[in-house]
């Protein structure tokens, strides 16, 4: 199995930067996750890592390191729209190709 | 369009009495899960499906039952329900395959067990 984590909360500003961190162990790695949610809603996709890197989406940016077990999200020029939880979710080799969800980051963007 | 429903999106209901809440996926897709979502405990994971009349538990499947005749349909079942069931539930649906599955979440039940 997995072992996920996330910071809880997170606060920026309008127009900023900020980058939300994941940290997992895994038996063996086959993918990584990150999905926007906001209150009340369904998860939404953002993006998935596989190789090591950089992938840019837009204004969201996501990175994966595997030798560290380490990824991040990182959402440029912040909009209020972007206040949510962000989740990360870990995928292993165990054959059913099921991702395992941290608990999630809540990101408030204040003006 | 491309979509996951759930049915009903709210629900409150007594104690001990049976109830089911439904899924469908209009995508073909073999992979189905629920997910209850609670306060700093994230999306954990109840039961899930490979493929029609293939079903094996989650995380926390105590108190639930599924079942997927179908591979569009994917219902969560809950024959006597008590208070600590009330959450959030999803489900989802995803392709089965090596590459970038992302998966397609319900807009959510939100169900409350008094």
């Amino acid at each position: 199995g997995q072992n996920i984590d996330q910071p809880t909360e997170m606060t920026a500003t309008e127009g900023a930067i900020v980058q939300i961190n994941c940290t997992y162990q895994t038996s063996g790695f086959n993918g990584l996750f990150w999905y926007q949610q906001h209150a009340g809603e369904a998860p939404t996709f953002l993006s998935y890592n596989v190789l090591d890197g950089l992938e840019e989406k837009g204004r969201f940016s996501s990175f994966l390191s595997r030798s560290k077990g380490y990824s991040y999200l990182l959402l440029k020029e912040l909009q209020m729209k972007d206040s949510a939880s962000y989740l990360c979710a870990v995928r292993d080799l165990g054959g059913s190709y099921i991702p395992t969800f941290g608990r999630g980051t809540s990101l408030i963007v204040h003006p | 369009e491309a979509q996951v429903t759930q049915n009903p999106r709210y629900l409150i209901t007594v104690t001990g009495k049976k109830l089911t809440v439904t899924c469908s996926q209009n995508m073909n897709h073999e992979y189905m899960s629920w997910y209850r979502q609670d306060p700093g405990l994230g999306l954990r994971q109840i039961y899930y499906s490979m493929n029609v009349e293939v079903t094996d538990k989650g995380d926390v499947p105590e108190g639930y039952k599924v079942s997927r005749k179908e591979k569009r349909n994917f219902p969560l079942i809950l024959e006597s329900p008590s208070p600590n069931q009330t959450s959030l539930y999803f489900c989802a649906s995803s392709l089965l395959e090596t590459s970038n599955t992302e998966a397609f979440f319900g807009q959510g039940t939100r169900l409350t067990v008094v």
